[in-house]
């Protein structure tokens, strides 16, 4: 079957940097995806990769290993408006997105 | 309109009731999309339109039927209504299904089915 793990849930204080941790197993791969969610909204577009490496976008970084089916996403310099969900997204050889569950971020003062 | 909206914001609804929730983009993009999400799991595709008058069935497609009579609108709906599927559901939509195209979402629908 397919999957995608994600942490449940990480906590860290603002102004210091935090990676969140993705690894799957699909059907094939046609590249990655991180969304950010917050409470009661819908999820917007951060990040995508489909080549190995990092992607750096402002405070915002995703990395990517296909070797390893493993992603993680890197935020720096926290804010209390980061406190949000991150979902890692697969798409698979059918041109689906497969979603893991989410990493909920607690940023404390 | 600016992007995807969907109606009602919630609902709650008696068993054995038909309901369709409505989805309406104005990117005129051609792929559009149907998710559950539930506590403690990934969003699961339902329902999926490559382009207006197809669709395709994701992974949770029991229960549910979609149309796409035009590029902008995709209802779903609940022929009969079950308590399972109480969830937060949300439409989306993208250019294509291909390359680096981004999903954009709709605000979701939060439905009880009681």
């Amino acid at each position: 079957g397919q999957n995608i793990d994600q942490p449940t849930e990480m906590t860290a204080t603002e102004g210091a940097i935090v990676q969140i941790n993705c690894t799957y197993q699909t059907s094939g791969f046609n590249g990655l995806f991180w969304y950010q969610q917050h409470a009661g909204e819908a999820p917007t577009f951060l990040s995508y990769n489909v080549l190995d490496g990092l992607e750096e976008k402002g405070r915002f970084s995703s990395f990517l290993s296909r070797s390893k089916g493993y992603s993680y996403l890197l935020l720096k310099e926290l804010q209390m408006k980061d406190s949000a969900s991150y979902l890692c997204a697969v798409r698979d050889s059918n041109y689906q997105l497969i979603w893991g569950a989410g990493t909920k971020l607690i940023i404390k003062p | 309109i600016a992007g995807i909206t969907q109606a009602p914001t919630s609902q709650i609804l008696a068993a054995g009731r038909r309901m369709t929730l409505r989805c309406t983009q104005d990117m005129r993009h051609n792929a559009m999309y149907w998710y559950r999400q539930d506590l403690g799991l990934g969003l699961r595709l339902i329902h999926y339109s490559n382009t207006a008058g197809t669709t395709g069935k994701g992974e949770v497609p029991d229960g549910y039927s979609v149309s796409r009579a035009n590029t902008d609108d995709f209802p779903l709906t609940l022929a009969s209504a079950v308590p399972s599927q109480t969830s937060v559901y949300f439409c989306a939509s993208s250019y294509t299904r291909q390359g680096a195209d981004t999903q954009y979402f709709g605000p979701g629908t939060r439905l009880t089915v009681l």
